[in-house]
């Protein structure tokens, strides 16, 4: 099935700081998104993001799909961007299956 | 709030109890899934429902059982769990089953004691 793998794994800034997510995939896909699960588990959609690049405020994704990558920009960070950001992508043991990475774990100090 | 919500979202029960995770999207979607979150573990989805009926179970134990009755609601049925079965239980919808943008609610945190 499709490999999904996410860097760096952990990550510590400082308030105000900015910070890009890795993504990389190693088929094909037709979609891919991003998430960040906040420290209660919820997961919340941020990009639904299968190729070029979106904003929504202080953040921003580009995915390059013919390499096999995607890239999460956090700018000015503030502490309630804490938490595990998380990609994925269709594919694995049947169509409707969503692949998700291991997460980058994300601790933005005041 | 993402428009999907789940009870309980604590849950405690020994392992030879039988308990109910519940699962409800306001979004008007035709999928709904389960995922199982463990400590150091990627999401593993569990099942897809599409349009009420079953469509992909990822082998998962029998003492898992799901039901879905209708398009807004799912259910997780938990009888005779094992310790290794304490994580987090998410659920998601999606408005086709050919995985495109899916939707979380918040997640019910089982104990398994």
């Amino acid at each position: 099935g499709i490999q999904v793998e996410q860097s760096p794994p952990d990550l510590i800034l400082q308030e105000g700081a900015n910070s890009t997510l890795r993504c990389n995939f190693s088929d094909s896909v037709n979609n891919l998104q991003w998430f960040h699960q906040n420290p209660w588990g919820q997961l919340i959609n941020l990009f639904y993001i299968p190729s070029g690049t979106k904003q929504n405020g202080r953040l921003s994704a580009t995915t390059v799909a013919t390499e096999r990558y995607s890239l999460l920009y956090i700018s000015s960070s503030q502490t309630t961007d804490s938490g595990v950001y998380f990609c994925a992508v269709p594919g694995g043991s049947g169509y409707s299956t969503l692949t998700f990475g291991k997460g980058t774990m994300l601790l933005v100090s005041p | 709030e993402t428009g999907v919500t789940q009870t309980p979202r604590h849950l405690v029960m020994g392992m030879t109890n039988k308990k109910s995770l519940k699962c409800e999207q306001h979004l008007g979607h035709n999928a709904m899934y389960w995922y199982k979150q463990s400590a150091k573990k990627p999401l593993e989805l569990m099942f897809v429902y599409s349009l009420e009926e079953r469509v992909e179970n990822n082998s998962v134990p029998s003492r898992f059982s799901p039901e879905c009755p209708n398009s807004s609601h799912l259910f997780l049925h938990l009888h005779t769990l094992q310790p290794e079965d304490s994580a987090l239980y998410l659920c998601a919808s999606s408005q086709d089953p050919l995985a495109r943008e899916q939707y979380f609610g918040p997640g019910t945190r089982l104990t398994v004691t």
